[in-house]
């Protein structure tokens, strides 16, 4: 399957913690996108890390690229009540002269106020 | 800027109906567009990749004649679910892009509740 592989599925934590996703995918990727999803509706990018670039900041958000485990890592620090929501990587595959996005299994990030 | 606008954001219906879903690019236009559908607390499975004035990429294991697909301009395509089943019920999602890149983000619009009876 090329779909990213995320964990955690799930992830509690207090206000003002950092919380840490992680995405792989069992193919080399070319870049990678995190998307934000409050439940029930749809999806709003958030970043866009290239294959070329090791780190990437937006605001309260870290993106990370780890060699050694071949995935790329979401940082959202000092967290807030309104950060809950599912939280998806996915990245852009090429497919007969065009290409189509494929996304991560998600993780669910509540923040406890 | 960048705007998706998806209707209905939800829908019931009778089994053995048809369902038509619009998606549009209100401010930019999309020769691209996706059909996602997402099942309760999981992620997205790309069901098909709508080409305006051409048919649709339909991705493997969706069937074609079940789930229509139109997009007959820059800024309209449509998904039309025939003759549902309790089974179709889910949430679908499109998304588009003013970019045609590797590195462009995708904006969605805000998914469709289908439930069928």
């Amino acid at each position: 399957s090329q779909q990213g592989e995320e964990d955690p599925q799930a992830l509690s934590i207090q206000e003002g913690e950092n919380a840490t996703m992680n995405c792989s995918y069992k193919t080399s990727i070319n870049n990678l996108q995190w998307y934000r999803q409050n439940s029930g509706r749809g999806l709003v990018h958030l970043i866009l890390i290239r294959s070329n670039e090791r780190e990437k900041h937006s605001g309260r958000l870290r993106v990370t690229l780890d060699t050694s485990k071949k995935s790329r890592s979401l940082l959202i620090t000092a967290s807030r009540a309104a950060d809950t929501a599912s939280y998806f990587c996915a990245t852009a595959v090429s497919t007969s002269g065009t290409y189509k996005y494929i996304f991560g299994t998600g993780t669910r990030l509540k923040v406890l106020a | 800027g960048a705007v998706v606008s998806q209707h209905p954001s939800w829908v019931i219906c009778k089994s053995g109906t048809s369902v038509k879903i619009e998606c549009r690019s209100l401010d930019f236009q999309a020769t691209t567009m996706f059909w996602y559908r997402q099942f309760p607390k999981q992620s997205l499975m790309l069901m098909a990749t709508s080409n305006e004035g051409s048919k649709a990429t339909y991705e493997q294991g969706v069937e074609k004649d079940k789930f229509l697909i139109n997009h007959a301009s820059l800024t309209l395509s449509t998904l039309t679910v025939t003759s549902a089943h309790p089974e179709d019920s889910s949430f679908y999602i499109c998304s588009a892009s003013p970019w045609s890149s590797y590195n462009s983000p995708l904006h969605f619009g805000n998914g469709t509740r289908l439930t069928v009876t």
